[in-house]
């Protein structure tokens, strides 16, 4: 069983539509907790970062930390076609080693 | 600010050839960087931890003389494809972490090197 868990996808929604991407974790050591964007051929971008448990809110983006059913979600409002690209999840213990989720490929249709 | 730079972007090469990848941290100092490799399709798989001066740490099943990687300052990494097939062909990403400062917990990713053995 790997360590993170998350739905490949792909995901194909309509622009405006609510997007809820999420991943299950096995290792209760993990205490941080981020999202990470990846456009085709890039590296991969830092969008949430959360410590613990708890909600975490930047613009479109909310992120949600679960950690008594070791579960986080990110959700993006009013979907736009730029928004288009491979979600990860990753999450580290105070180790400070990442682990990586397998990503989530979506797609917003305009 | 935080900003992760690799060099080169792609590169192709012959089977039995050596490549190099430089990952540099353009305005921070970077203690550790780390070197990751995705397959098409697939999650980012940690290959190594490197140190600003000392060996690197590998991952288990991450041949050490086959990726040689070298932290010699506080701005740059480099890993090294040694005698390179075609199942090397991959996507090469690195991370860089700061020294010190306000972000001293996150990574920044550079954009990636994408590596063709013919």
């Amino acid at each position: 069983q790997k360590e993170v868990e998350q739905d490949p996808g792909p995901l194909s929604v309509p622009e405006g539509a609510i997007v809820s991407l999420n991943c299950t974790y096995s290792n209760s050591a993990f205490q941080y907790f981020m999202w990470y964007r990846q456009y085709s051929r890039k590296g991969p971008e830092l969008l949430m970062y959360t410590y613990s448990s708890g909600n975490k809110e930047d613009g479109r983006f909310t992120a949600q930390v679960d950690k008594s059913s070791k579960y986080i979600s990110l959700f993006i409002r009013d979907s736009q076609p730029s928004d288009s690209a491979t979600y990860l999840c990753a999450m580290r213990s105070s180790a400070r080693q990442l682990t990586f989720g397998s990503g989530t490929q979506l797609t917003v249709l305009p | 600010g935080a900003v992760v730079s690799q060099h080169p972007s792609w590169v192709i090469c012959k089977s039995g050839t050596s490549v190099k990848i430089e990952c540099r941290s353009l305005d921070f100092q970077a203690t550790t960087m780390f070197w990751y490799r995705q397959f098409p399709k697939q999650s980012l798989m940690l290959m190594a931890t490197s140190n600003e001066g000392s060996k690197a740490t590998y991952e288990q099943g991450v041949e050490k003389d086959k990726f040689l990687i070298n932290h010699a300052s506080l701005t740059l990494s480099t890993l090294t494809v040694t005698s390179a097939h075609p199942e090397d062909s991959s996507f090469y990403i690195c991370s860089a972490r700061e020294a010190s400062g306000p972000s001293y917990n996150e990574q920044f990713f550079g954009p990636g090197t994408r590596l063709t053995v013919l």
